[in-house]
């Protein structure tokens, strides 16, 4: 099993440009979320999807949107990008949400600079 | 507003010391405690996770500690060594929402 894959790893983009990134699980999970780590910092939520066909904001949406295309595979779209969207990002996924025993599984991050 | 708090910042200690990460969370409903380990460049690897109902979790010379009451979680590392150099993250689920530490960068001197 691969787990969670991310593409692609390495992004360069100029101010406005728009990119999606992609997150597939072949661990059959229901949930799926989408971080980004900036320097110094931990990694904060940007969306998730508790269950296929749902989508909710995290902690800072502001600038992305998101596609559960099917269980297996959740998108992170960067309309407009800025040059505070430079982050690394980081896709994960868990078998349910709100369960007392909800372990997220991570992808091994996309690192993307915006000139 | 659930904040993860990790102490210190940045540690350096030399091959072979025992030592001590701190993680504080403000809000002591949570369901479980993980802490990951990130190698600089990499993703994250989960390194243990403590269910709420558990006091403690032991991974070879790993050992994480959790007290619910008092909104606190120790990383104990056994007989350090170099390659444990690393950032080491706390972060604390409440229902489906994880909320992540901003790390201690910890360097292991030989």
């Amino acid at each position: 099993n691969a787990g969670v894959t991310q593409t692609p790893k390495f992004q360069v983009l100029k101010t406005g440009q728009s990119m999606t990134l992609q997150c597939a699980q072949d661990m059959n999970h229901n949930s799926m979320y989408w971080y980004r780590q900036d320097p110094g910092m931990g990694l904060r939520l940007i969306y998730y999807s508790a269950s296929e066909g749902t989508t909710d904001k995290g902690e800072v949406p502001n600038g992305y949107n998101v596609s559960r295309l099917n269980k297996r595979e959740f998108s992170l779209r960067l309309e407009s990008a800025a040059p505070s969207q430079t982050s690394v990002y980081f896709c994960a996924s868990s078998r349910a949400s709100g369960l007392s025993y909800n372990e997220q599984f991570f992808g091994p991050g996309t690192r993307l600079t915006v000139l | 507003k659930q904040e993860v708090t990790q102490i210190p910042a940045a540690l350096s200690v030399p091959e072979g010391e025992n030592l001590v990460l701190n993680c504080s969370f403000t809000d002591s409903a949570i369901y479980n405690l993980q802490w990951f380990r990130q190698d600089p460049g990499k993703g994250l690897t989960s390194l243990l996770l403590i269910q709420s109902s558990q006091r403690e979790q032991t991974s070879g010379r790993l050992n994480a500690s959790l007290d619910k009451s008092s909104g606190r979680s120790t990383l104990y590392i056994a007989a350090s060594q170099p390659g444990d150099s690393a950032t080491y993250l706390c972060a604390v689920y409440y229902g489906n929402k994880l909320v992540f530490g901003a790390g201690t960068i910890l360097r292991v001197k030989s």
